[in-house]
């Protein structure tokens, strides 16, 4: 069984369009996280939950809004999705504390937006 | 503001070599984490360290943190065609809740 899962694996769309990235973690785990990382390879966080209260919230434009159902799911929608969007985006989960903490990470979703 | 510096950016090294990767953070931080990166794949966690003088190995790789100078390592003893990869280190501060990475470390292990 795959520990955390993303759907869909690609995503392309037009510019303007509102889409959602799905994830879920069969883990247990309390915190979630979404990624992107762009065509250079740069990584960056945009949101952490932990037991579904959001903990670190990056500054990325609002059009990017993370969703929480419940704590073994953590989806992105992003509205008005423009060219700059296209990435790649991870979702991870974690589990533990300190150095025994450990994150476990999503197969990805490859954006590109035309 | 909390900045990561990663050098070198890329590497390349024989087999059976030892080398390492530096990350430089500009600020105070909670703790600081390694990623190994695949090509075209996902993340990998290798490592957190929060104390001065951490130490941690795994396998042919071992990361320590120095908090005073700012700077963690990941050192690479033996290279192996394996370890090829793009190795990303992180910096979080739970002050700010900044949590910032590295521009990566592309290495290539050749045969």
């Amino acid at each position: 069984d795959t520990a955390v899962s993303q759907t869909p694996k690609y995503l392309v769309t037009q510019m303007g369009n509102d889409k959602s990235i799905k994830c879920e973690q069969n883990l247990g785990h309390d915190t979630m996280y979404w990624y992107k990382q762009d065509s250079k390879k740069f990584l960056k966080i945009m949101f952490s939950y932990n037991n579904k209260e959001l903990i670190i919230n990056e500054t990325v434009p609002n059009r990017f809004s993370p969703k929480s159902p419940d704590k073994a799911h953590l989806n992105l929608h992003i509205n008005s999705l423009e060219l700059g969007d296209s990435a790649v985006y991870f979702c991870a989960s974690s589990h533990g504390t300190g150095t025994q903490e450990t994150q476990y990470f999503g197969p990805g979703t490859r954006l590109l937006v035309l | 503001e909390l900045k990561v510096e990663q050098n070198p950016l890329f590497l390349s090294m024989q087999e059976g070599k030892n080398y390492t990767i530096y990350c430089n953070y500009s600020t105070t931080s909670d703790r600081l984490y390694w990623y190994r990166q695949d090509p075209g794949k996902s993340l990998e966690s290798l490592f957190v360290l929060l104390s001065n003088g951490a130490v941690k190995q795994e396998g042919r790789l071992m990361a320590s943190l120095d908090t005073k100078a700012r700077l963690s390592t990941l050192h690479i003893t033996a290279a192996v065609h394996d370890l090829s990869a793009t190795y990303f280190c992180a910096v979080y501060t739970s002050g700010t809740y900044k949590y910032i990475f590295g521009t990566g470390t592309r290495l290539k292990v050749l045969a």
